[in-house]
């Protein structure tokens, strides 16, 4: 059974169009990742929320949000998608120094 | 930044053990390092971790240096279905920092 799920698996969005990626896990982790994967290079990690508490990476771009509105849900928002924002976005969840658990991710196309 | 040097790529039969190098000479006490693999188009998927002491799973071992200043991944019968991108990383409590990893070829 998937423990931690995207949705959705594919999106596309126009240039500048708000878009949010979703990522629900089943697993009570408290910690919950966001990377951005571009082709043939290491996912790149975006921000983290350790429970409540949200970690932006300093050289994350201003247009990249995230919401965690509860345990299980964590939303990735692009607020003007440009196309250098076209990517796999990959959701993880772990518990502090434990493994982490990836979702499949969603590829998303800026059109 | 990550903490870890790997080589780009490497090459292994079928059926042999693939070692797979790590160097992370400026680890901490209190760090871990931690091993996935990712396969095309997937998400990356856990193999292994350890602090300091020699660690086996079903999927793998970890060889941990005295110093910790580098380690070795071993998958001790290597079978098609680990082509991958093998990350190293050295990580302390709640933050993942990947390394660009090893893009490990099995030759049939």
């Amino acid at each position: 059974d998937a423990m931690v799920i995207q949705n959705p698996r594919y999106q596309v969005t126009q240039f500048g169009k708000p878009v949010t990626l979703s990522c629900s896990q089943t697993l009570n982790h408290n910690v919950m990742y966001w990377y951005q994967q571009k082709s043939s290079q290491a996912p790149k990690l975006l921000f983290h929320y350790y429970d409540k508490d949200f970690n932006n990476e300093a050289d994350t771009p201003d247009n990249f949000q995230s919401r965690r509105p509860n345990t299980s849900f964590c939303f990735l928002d692009i607020r003007s998608p440009g196309l250098g924002d076209a990517a796999m976005y990959l959701c993880a969840t772990s518990r502090a120094n434990t493994e982490a658990f990836f979702g499949q991710g969603t590829r998303l196309t800026v059109v | 930044d990550a903490k870890t040097t790997q080589p780009t790529s490497m090459d292994c039969a079928e059926g042999r053990a693939a070692n797979l190098p790590c160097n992370h000479s400026t680890i901490s006490g209190n760090e871990y390092v931690y091993w996935y693999r990712q396969i095309h188009s997937q998400g990356p998927q856990y193999i292994i971790h350890g602090l300091k002491n020699n660690e086996t799973n079903e999927m793998a071992s970890l060889i941990i240096t005295e110093d910790r200043k580098s380690s070795t991944l071993i998958l001790p019968h290597a079978t098609l279905r680990d082509t991958a991108v093998y990350y190293c990383i050295v990580r302390v409590w709640d933050k993942i920092i990947f390394g660009k990893g090893t893009r490990l070829h099995i030759l049939p």
